[in-house]
């Protein structure tokens, strides 16, 4: 079965960088986008950008461009976030997602379980 | 703000209709097929409808919804207490990406 598992909970201090991983499993992992989405303590879903681990081509939500990367490791299935320069605000769960059909603009039908990272001086 | 506009909340009775709105324009909803996701807090979302009405395999045929213009709406029937959570509409929107709506926590009282 397709599953979508992420690293551990995180506590990092402002101005820190972050890397939370994604390890897929269960279907063709070259086949499928993995997007990142979060959720903030109190809001909603918010999308960060995706990465084709065949290519490893991404594209970034722009008002995360210039901290953010996303990158992939096709012989472990695992596909990694990157958030640099953390402010307060950066609190949040972390979800990675698969889409739905293999196209970018498609939903997302898997999603890992989340992880909580914390920025606190 | 979020792209995608949702009432905040909404609240009804055990076995009883509930529709939730979703309000974008012609860059997003308007050009785009709208899913809709359901999400438990702790919980990974889930994914209710896509391509505007489709449900994807296990989600009961109490769920669903439709798209006219640049709005969309979610029709839940048969109101049960596990439905109580938040319910997310989502979208593309060109030179942005994957949109998401502010969420509507619906109440199932």
């Amino acid at each position: 079965q397709v599953q979508l598992v992420q690293s551990g909970a995180e506590v990092k201090k402002p101005g820190a960088s972050v890397m939370v991983s994604c390890k897929a499993s269960g279907y063709s992992f070259t086949s499928h986008y993995i997007h990142w989405v979060r959720q903030a303590p109190g809001q909603g879903l918010e999308w960060m950008g995706w990465i084709h681990p065949s290519s490893g081509g991404t594209t970034y939500e722009p008002r995360f461009q210039g901290r953010i990367t996303m990158t992939r490791d096709t012989s472990i299935t695992t596909v990694y976030l990157d958030l640099s320069r953390l402010k307060s605000d950066d609190t949040a769960v972390y979800f990675c997602a698969r889409d739905f059909d293999g196209s970018s603009s498609s939903p997302f039908d898997y999603w890992g379980q989340g992880t909580m990272v914390t920025v606190s001086s | 703000q979020s792209a995608l506009t949702q009432p905040p909340s909404l609240s009804a009775a055990p076995g009883q209709k509930v529709i939730i709105s979703c309000s974008g324009s012609s860059s997003n909803i308007g050009s785009n097929y709208v899913s809709w996701y359901q999400h438990l807090p702790g919980t990974a979302p889930k994914l209710l409808i896509y391509d505007n009405n489709k449900r994807p395999s296990g989600i009961p045929d109490r769920f669903s919804a439709s798209k006219s213009g640049t709005s969309a709406t979610l029709g839940i029937t048969g109101l049960q207490t596990g439905d109580e959570a938040y319910y997310y509409c989502g979208t593309y929107h060109s030179n942005l990406g994957t949109v998401f709506g502010g969420g509507t926590k619906l109440t199932v009282l």
